[in-house]
């Protein structure tokens, strides 16, 4: 069965500093994937997906950035945290085909910018 | 506007009763449509999907289409306090990688 990990589950960060988020998949090849933020309080804002190694389409203009650099692995990096970039990141995937209608979840990063 | 709208609630509901939660969408080519829970602070789960117009049912939750009307529904029967959380329509368009979602309706239901 496939199996989505997310790390780190927590993180508080200060302004200006850098960011990494990784989500890797188990259980499948070729995955889509995906990286939402959701603010406190409001829905999921899609950032970035990825449909192959190196292929990264991004939703929001941002000083985030993603990075796919193996098969079943997400980053979501900052070089320079904004207090607006507080929230939960959650990583997702889906397969390809007639499975990419379905998307599953990490159980997501939550990151506090002081 | 926005691409995919569902009332924040909450909606409050008493145990065992019908809780009916509603969802529209602004482009008329989504082809894909689904429901999520997310309990407070945790990752959302899929509930449902529907795909064509009409009915589905799946146990306490039957979904409901109507394309013309570009609206889909969650319907809970029976409901149960466990079933308190926030529920998230999300959409997606004809051949697009993309899943939008609403901002979601939290649900609370009194013991």
């Amino acid at each position: 069965s496939q199996t989505i990990h997310q790390w780190p589950a927590t993180l508080v960060q200060p302004v200006g500093s850098p960011l990494s988020l990784e989500c890797t998949v188990e259980g499948t090849s070729n995955p889509n994937l995906y990286w939402y933020r959701q603010a406190a309080g409001r829905g999921l804002q899609l950032l970035f997906y990825s449909v192959g190694i190196g292929q990264i389409s991004s939703e929001v203009p941002q000083n985030l950035s993603a990075s796919r650099p193996q098969d079943r692995q997400f980053i979501l990096s900052s070089k320079k945290l904004l207090l607006s970039d507080s929230g939960f990141y959650l990583c997702a995937w889906s397969g390809t085909g007639s499975g990419a209608n379905v998307l599953t979840f990490g159980a997501g990063s939550r990151l506090t910018v002081l | 506007q926005k691409e995919v709208e569902q009332n924040s609630g909450p909606l409050s509901v008493p145990e065992g009763a019908i809780a009916s939660l509603n969802c529209t969408y602004s482009d008329r080519g989504s082809q894909s449509f689904f429901w999520y829970r997310q309990y407070s602070g945790k990752s959302p789960e899929l509930i449902m999907s529907i795909y064509s117009n009409g009915d589905k049912e799946d146990g306490r939750f039957t979904a409901q289409l109507n394309k013309a009307s570009q609206y889909v529904s969650l319907l809970i029967r029976d409901s149960q306090p466990s079933d308190s959380a926030t529920y998230l329509c999300a959409v997606r368009g004809i051949g697009s990688y993309k899943l939008i979602f609403g901002s979601g309706t939290r649900l609370l239901v009194r013991p």
